[in-house]
Order: C-alpha cells, then structure tokens, then sequence
C-alpha cells in the first residue's frame, strides 16, 4: 500500500470553475500535510500546509484535513489556465523529508 | 524566502560515466539536505539524507555506492551519479529545510546515453 495516495487523473475543469484534489494517507501518526504545484520539468512549489483537522484558506485555495478518515483535500476556486499543474500531496516523515504521493494532473480548458 | 540553487539543470552523459550535481542553500545554512528522484509520470522519491559533516543516510533500495553524497558544508550538498547508466536518467532534486519549510532546488534533469 502507498502511504500516500492519489488519482492520478487527469481532472478537466472549466475556467472559472471550482477543481477538488483529494488525497488519502497511510500512517495515522502523520502530522504535517502539504499540497504542492508541480509544472512540467519544474520543482514543485508550496501551495498549502495544514496540521489540524479542518479547512484551512488562502486566497483561491482552500486546504481540508480529516485525520480520522486520513484525507486531506485542496480546493481551488476560479479554476485559471495557469493552475494547470501536477498537483502533488506530502506529508512530514518525522524525519523532516516528505513523502510525496504521485500527483493529480489538473487541467483547466479555457 | 530561502533559496536554493541546484547545478546543473540538465546534463547528459554518457554510460559509465559519472555526473555530480550540486546544491547549495544560498541565504541560510542547512545541516541537513535531502535528495530527491522522480522518474516520469512518478512521485518524487525520497533517496538519501544529507547531513553536514557526516555520513548520508540512505533509503532502501537506493546505493549508497553508486549515489555518493557529500555534504561538507553548511551551505553545500553534493550529489555525485558514479558509473551512470540509462536507467538512471531521472528528474534529480535536492530540498533544504524540512517539512513545510522545505526549499527545492530547481532539479537536475539527467540524460544518460
């Protein structure tokens, strides 16, 4: 079992419209989470971090957390071409490197 | 924020060659580096630890022989692909700082031919 997993897609949203990545994880002691936009050939770029249950907002993006059912969910609103990425979920290791799930690719028609 | 520069972007050598790529955190000093490697369409995979000033620390599976790392700074980090070879072209990235202040180079795209 990976110990973090994502569809791998691709999503297809209109512009303007509201994209929903989620993201499921193994290890029930993980604490720190994190959504990443990765662009071809690039490295990827912090969008979000949460570390309680909840929504956590910024701007357009609107991370969600469930430790209970170890989901953890990026919302982003107004869906622009630029969002087009590899959208990759992380959690904290302990050890302080991330483990990184194997992204979602978003795409958003103009 | 911190930055990290990562050196080269892109290299491609030949097989059985070896090919070193750097890391450097430009405006804070990191102890501890980590090495990446992402294959196409795959997730970013942890590889090693680097620690400054003593030995890396190395994820199953990944040789330590052949993936030698040096960390003899604070500020550098190096990642050296001995004795290369086509499976070993891959997408390389190093990070500094942990968890949600981890800092990522631009990545190294290698090409081994």
């Amino acid at each position: 079992q990976k110990e973090v997993e994502q569809n791998s897609g691709p999503l297809s949203v209109p512009e303007g419209a509201i994209a929903s990545l989620n993201c499921t994880y193994s290890d029930r002691g993980s604490q720190s989470f994190f959504w990443y936009r990765q662009y071809s050939g690039k490295s990827p770029e912090l969008i979000m971090s949460i570390y309680s249950n909840g929504d956590k907002e910024d701007g357009r993006f609107t991370a969600q957390l469930n430790k209970a059912s170890q989901y953890v969910s990026l919302l982003i609103r107004d869906s622009q071409p630029s969002d087009s990425a590899t959208y990759l979920c992380a959690t904290d290791t302990g050890r302080r490197a991330l483990t990184f799930g194997s992204g979602t690719r978003l795409q958003v028609q103009p | 924020g911190a930055v990290v520069s990562q050196h080269p972007s892109r290299v491609i050598c030949k097989s059985g060659t070896s090919v070193k790529i750097e890391c450097r955190s430009l405006d804070f000093q990191a102890t501890t580096m980590f090495w990446y490697r992402q294959f196409p369409k795959q997730s970013l995979m942890l590889m090693a630890t680097s620690n400054e000033g003593s030995k890396a620390t190395y994820e199953q599976g990944v040789e330590k022989d052949k993936f030698l790392i040096n960390h003899a700074s604070l500020t550098l980090s190096t990642l050296t692909v001995t004795s290369a070879h086509p499976e070993d072209s891959s997408f390389y990235i190093c990070s500094a700082g942990g968890g949600g202040e981890a800092f990522f180079g631009q990545g190294t795209r290698l090409t081994v031919v």
